[in-house]
């Protein structure tokens, strides 16, 4: 059964500071990755995905991740984080049937 | 406007009853998919449907019931066989069947147990 895991739960940063959260699965077929943000009180929204070519992919808001295959990892990143990013980040990954599977989610809070 | 309906906002539960969330919508998309959001675990898959007339269970099925006689609609019925229903529930949909299709979501729906 595929898994997902989110390394964090809580992060709280400084304005301008880099952002990293972290996010392995587990599974073992062709997976489709993905991160979600949900900004408060707003529904659920992509920032970016991968399911092939370049592992280094570019998202709304200044957002990127890397696919690690040899890792199972695919991790967020910011170099500068807004005060405006302050929201709940959840990795997830597709298979090839259309099921998805979520992290537990991090909250990020950035404080001005 | 093009999007997931999600009724009510919130749902109040009396122990024994059976309730029904809805999930509407407008996007022409192929499948949906039901979630359940508790604090700390993130979304877990209720059922899902890839096509009218069939769907799957997902992960934590047990207690909940679906149905998916049209293309626009999804209801889901939490049943008095589910224990702790008090969750909050979203509603996704994708363009087409795949995994590596892009989700949209709903508001949600809060349901509450008196």
């Amino acid at each position: 059964a595929q898994s997902v895991s989110q390394h964090n739960h809580h992060v709280i940063l400084s304005e301008a500071a880099s952002l990293e959260l972290g996010c392995n699965y587990s599974y073992g077929g062709t997976v489709n990755l993905f991160w979600y943000v949900q900004y408060p009180g707003q529904h659920l929204q992509l920032l970016l995905k991968y399911f092939s070519g370049d592992p280094l992919v570019k998202g709304i808001k200044g957002f990127e991740a890397e696919f690690i295959k040899s890792k199972f990892s695919f991790n967020l990143r910011k170099p500068s984080v807004q005060w405006s990013d302050t929201a709940e980040y959840f990795c997830a990954v597709g298979d090839s049937w259309g099921k998805f599977q979520f992290g537990a989610g991090t909250q990020v809070v950035v404080t001005p | 406007d093009g999007g997931i309906t999600q009724s009510p906002k919130y749902l109040f539960r009396k122990e024994g009853q059976n309730v029904t969330l809805s999930c509407e919508q407008n996007l022409n998309h192929d499948a949906m998919y039901w979630y359940r959001q508790d604090p700390g675990q993130g979304l877990r898959l209720i059922y899902y449907s890839q096509i009218v007339n069939d769907f799957q269970k997902g992960d934590i099925a047990e207690g909940y019931s679906v149905s998916r006689e049209k293309k626009e609609s999804f209801p889901l019925t939490v049943t008095s066989a589910q224990k702790n229903p008090t969750a909050f529930y979203l509603c996704a949909s994708t363009p087409r069947q795949g995994g590596w299709e892009t989700q949209y979501f709903g508001p949600g729906t809060r349901l509450l147990v008196l």
